[in-house]
């Protein structure tokens, strides 16, 4: 298995623009996390899928931020419009539901909103 | 409230001496607890975790940890430190009953040929 694929490896976009970072989760997982890394909040839950249903989007920042999982192999984070404020590491994660099963992390996208 | 605590933020080590890095938890219950390491412009990555049984357990890369109930710690440990050891290192708990992780804020290890 490829392991967890994000793609953009980076993004660069203009304040207001939307972005869509990607996930393809490891094939069999079905729980799928959304984090995002800042030097000054470390990492933080966005939102978790379980069988591709938003189980908690209590970490979703604001409304600008939306995440989908139209089906097990795909997700989507989206920020519309984006703000220099957004900029950080954002990864995908995907597990199994049980818990003494570890995550395994995708590189990450580095999103910097300029 | 329920966190994860690791007090130094970085740790030098000469090559080929112990390390430890450090981490203790506040958690209710009978949590799991996890090692993860980052690499730089990487994903973190899983290197070992205690659920039930033995207190001493072994990972990836020579690492192992050690849990301490009384103390709620889980101390991560090499005997050896390799200049290839040098990254970010995480500490989890995942409070029973829960999908969620409490991280801690991460140690950054750095190890000195």
């Amino acid at each position: 298995d490829a392991g967890v694929i994000q793609s953009p490896r980076h993004e660069v976009t203009e304040m207001g623009q939307e972005v869509t970072l990607r996930c393809k989760p490891i094939s069999g997982h079905n729980s799928l996390f959304w984090y995002r890394q800042t030097m000054m909040r470390g990492l933080e839950l966005l939102i978790y899928f379980n069988n591709n249903v938003p189980i908690d989007d209590s970490g979703m920042p604001e409304d600008r931020f939306s995440a989908k999982m139209p089906n097990a192999s795909f997700s989507t984070l989206k920020i519309q419009p984006s703000e220099p404020r957004d900029s950080a590491v954002y990864f995908c994660a995907s597990s199994f539901l049980e818990p003494n099963y570890g995550y395994t992390f995708g590189s990450g996208t580095r999103l910097t909103v300029v | 409230a329920q966190s994860v605590a690791q007090p130094e933020d970085q740790v030098n080590v000469a090559e080929g001496n112990p390390l430890t890095v450090k981490c203790t938890y506040s958690v209710s219950g009978n949590p799991y607890l996890f090692w993860y390491v980052q690499y730089p412009n990487r994903g973190l990555q899983f290197l070992l975790k205690y659920i039930t049984g033995d207190n001493l357990v072994k990972g990836s890369y020579g690492f192992e940890a050690e849990f301490n109930k009384s103390q709620t710690s889980f101390h991560l440990k090499k005997p050896s430190a390799l200049v290839s050891d040098s990254a970010l290192y995480f500490c989890a708990v995942r409070p029973s009953g829960t999908y969620k992780y409490i991280f801690g804020t991460g140690t950054r290890l750095k190890v000195l040929a």
